[in-house]
């Protein structure tokens, strides 16, 4: 069983604060997934990370994949209280025929105060 | 595009109730999924099914049975109930992709299961 463990696992800022959550593993990735939940609903989709030192940004959130597709960083400038909810990574696997089954990490919950 | 659907949103159970937890995705997908979520962990997969007829275990598939007869629905059945399997479950679909590059995934709302 591949493991993702994600840090902080509960993170309080006030608004305009940075912040940067951590997903990391032992095994290496394909590919990693980053979805935010918020309550009563289910996650989705923020991005998706393929190649090892990849770089994305999505407004003012920045995504990055480790060079040895090991771990991920989000990282998100002068936060604000939309961006409150529960953040999961999720990775998959390399074997192929998996049924292209995700691991998830234990999710970090980020509070934003105004 | 109503996307996946679960219903219900909430139920109560007594231990050793049987019920059924209802998915459908309008969205063509092949692959469909059932994740539970108990608090403060993340998602565990219970099933999945790469198409219709076709199902398979997660990582914790006991106590569940699922079956995938259309490409559409994909529902999860409890047969006896116990407070271990109170949670909040989740289905989700997504296209195949290959060399396990993870399409991404698209959830429903999920259904708030008590059992006591």
């Amino acid at each position: 069983t591949q493991l993702l463990e994600q840090s902080p696992q509960f993170l309080s800022i006030q608004e305009g604060e940075n912040l940067t959550v951590y997903c990391n593993s032992s095994s290496v990735f394909s590919s990693l997934q980053w979805y935010r939940q918020e309550p009563g609903e289910g996650p989705v989709l923020l991005v998706t990370v393929v190649t090892g030192g990849e770089v994305k940004k999505l407004k003012r959130l920045t995504f990055q994949f480790g060079d040895a597709r090991k771990d991920s960083s989000l990282h998100i400038t002068a936060a604000q209280p939309g961006d409150t909810g529960l953040y999961l990574c999720a990775g998959s696997p390399r074997v192929i025929n998996a049924g292209n089954m995700l691991t998830f990490g234990g999710g970090t919950r980020l509070m934003v105060k105004p | 595009n109503a996307g996946v659907t679960q219903t219900p949103k909430f139920r109560i159970l007594k231990i050793g109730q049987s019920m059924t937890l209802q998915c459908t995705q309008d969205m063509n997908h092949n692959y469909m999924y059932w994740y539970r979520q108990d608090p403060g962990m993340g998602l565990k997969l219970i099933y999945y099914s790469v198409g219709a007829g076709i199902t398979d275990k997660g990582e914790v598939p006991n106590g569940y049975n699922v079956s995938r007869s259309t490409t559409e629905d994909f529902p999860l059945r409890l047969e006896l109930a116990a407070p271990s399997q109170t949670s909040v479950y989740f289905c989700a679909s997504s296209y195949p992709t290959g060399g396990g590059l993870g399409s991404p995934l698209h959830f429903g709302n999920g259904t708030r299961l008590t059992v006591t």
